[in-house]
């Protein structure tokens, strides 16, 4: 079956524009994750939804945000942009607790 | 609050080494344990996880077991390949509470030389 799909694979911005991240997870999954990984602070968590309610929130600016929708999608929004918010973004889905499946991941570059 | 500390890399190995990458853990409740592999331009993929104390994952050869007595998850593999030359994430998280939340450790780096 297809795994988690994320979009795009690369982007490049520059500060003070927005972005938005789109992430598939596999079917039948409802719960999505998003994580951001960077060399000097590794893999953090920014936040968890569940049928379309946000049910973690990490310790993220609010420039920071996400959405799901009914068909599990999620996005992610990061507005004005910051030279530090370069990294990768991963999302992850899962049927249950514990069941976790990563996608591939957006690398953000901000110039 | 809950964290994870990992050995520090990165971690060199002759090919047909014997593997020990460290992991230990600070945590409310009963967390499931995990680790996670990421090769270079990739995201994360799961390795193998124990959802309870004395639990034993394993998967390609790798094993890890959930000691709660001493806070710990070691990853060990009897005989390393060149292929398994990685990044290794110790992680935590699912403790039966409503969320999906993992917390990694800071990754170790290991490489093997054939």
């Amino acid at each position: 079956k297809a795994g988690v799909t994320q979009t795009p694979r690369y982007l490049i911005k520059t500060r003070g524009q927005q972005v938005t991240l789109s992430c598939s997870p596999i079917s039948g999954h409802r719960s999505v994750s998003w994580y951001q990984q960077t060399p000097g602070q590794g893999l953090q968590f920014l936040f968890e939804y569940f049928s379309e309610t946000q049910r973690n929130k990490g310790n993220f600016p609010g420039r920071f945000s996400g959405r799901q929708f009914s068909n599990s999608r999620s996005e992610m929004n990061v507005s004005t942009l910051e030279l530090g918010d370069s990294a990768l973004y991963l999302c992850a889905s899962s049927l249950e607790i514990g069941g976790y499946t990563f996608g591939s991941g957006t690398r953000l570059t901000v110039v | 609050g809950d964290s994870v500390t990992q050995m520090e890399g990165p971690v060199t190995l002759s090919e047909e080494a014997f593997l020990t990458i460290n992991c230990t853990y600070t945590a409310t409740g009963y967390p499931s344990l995990f680790w996670y592999v990421q090769y270079p331009g990739e995201g994360l993929q799961l390795l193998l996880k124990a959802t309870k104390a004395d639990d034993k994952g394993s998967n390609k050869g790798f094993e890890a077991t959930y000691r709660k007595e001493t806070t710990s998850f070691h990853l060990e593999k009897g005989s390393v390949q060149v292929s398994d030359s990685a990044v290794y994430f110790c992680a935590l998280g699912g403790d039966g509470g409503a969320t999906n939340k993992l917390i990694f450790g800071t990754g170790t780096l290991l490489a093997v030389q054939p």
